[in-house]
């Protein structure tokens, strides 16, 4: 069983629809939860940040955790064409596993004018 | 800033031959860390570093070698390359616990690499 299960999509919708992009984490160790974007032939750069179980917003993206079913989550809202790119989500344990991240596969989003 | 660079963007190999991935960071960074992205495989880590002299192994190190005589560069050695090492390469750095507040890696732009 992999740490870190992602939806690969694609997923295509068109603009201003909200999107849902899920991951699953085997490994109850993880506290830390992020969500990487990726656009295409550049590197990934942190979108969201999560440590523990809650919602976090920042403007039209909501980042959500729910250790007791091990499930995270991130909503885009009033989607626009310039999210298209690949989604990553990453896990992290912390303490002596700092910066050893954990990916999912990606999901990769195609936001239709 | 210049952020994290890496060199060479693209180059084929072929089967056996070796070749080392540059990556210099101009943040201070002292952590360091190299990813493989397959298609639809996500990132994966293959070494990082802590601090110039330390390094330490992570899921998939076979096949490559590190070195971190200084704070700024990270260099990738692949000796005799293979098919399966075919993949995009990217390098990160970030801060230490305690002064990362986001626990933030930043990526550098990749090397695209194919070994035929």
């Amino acid at each position: 069983q992999k740490e870190v299960e992602q939806d690969p999509g694609p997923l295509s919708v068109p603009e201003g629809a909200i999107v849902s992009l899920n991951c699953t984490y085997s490994n109850s160790a993880f506290q830390y939860f992020m969500w990487y974007r990726q656009y295409s032939r550049k590197g990934p750069e942190l979108l969201m940040y999560t440590y523990s179980s809650g919602n976090k917003e920042d403007g039209r993206f909501t980042a959500q955790v729910d250790k007791s079913s091990k499930y995270i989550s991130l909503f885009i809202r009033d989607s626009q064409p310039s999210d298209s790119a690949t989604y990553l989500c990453a896990v992290n344990a912390g303490g002596t596993s700092y910066g050893k991240l954990t990916f999912g596969q990606g999901t990769i989003l195609t936001v239709h004018p | 800033n210049a952020g994290v660079t890496q060199t060479p963007k693209f180059r084929i190999l072929k089967i056996g031959q070796s070749m080392t991935l540059q990556c210099t960071q101009d943040m201070n960074h002292n952590y360091m860390y190299w990813y493989r992205q397959d298609p639809g495989m996500g990132l994966k880590l293959i070494y990082y570093s802590v601090g110039a002299g330390i390094t330490d192994k992570g899921e998939v190190p076979n096949g490559y070698n590190v070195s971190r005589s200084t704070t700024e560069d990270f260099p990738l050695r692949l000796e005799l390359a293979a098919p399966s090492q075919t993949s995009v390469y990217f390098c990160a750095s970030s801060l230490p616990p305690g002064l990362a507040g986001r626990n933030e890696q930043f990526f550098g732009p990749g090397t695209r690499l194919t070994v035929l």
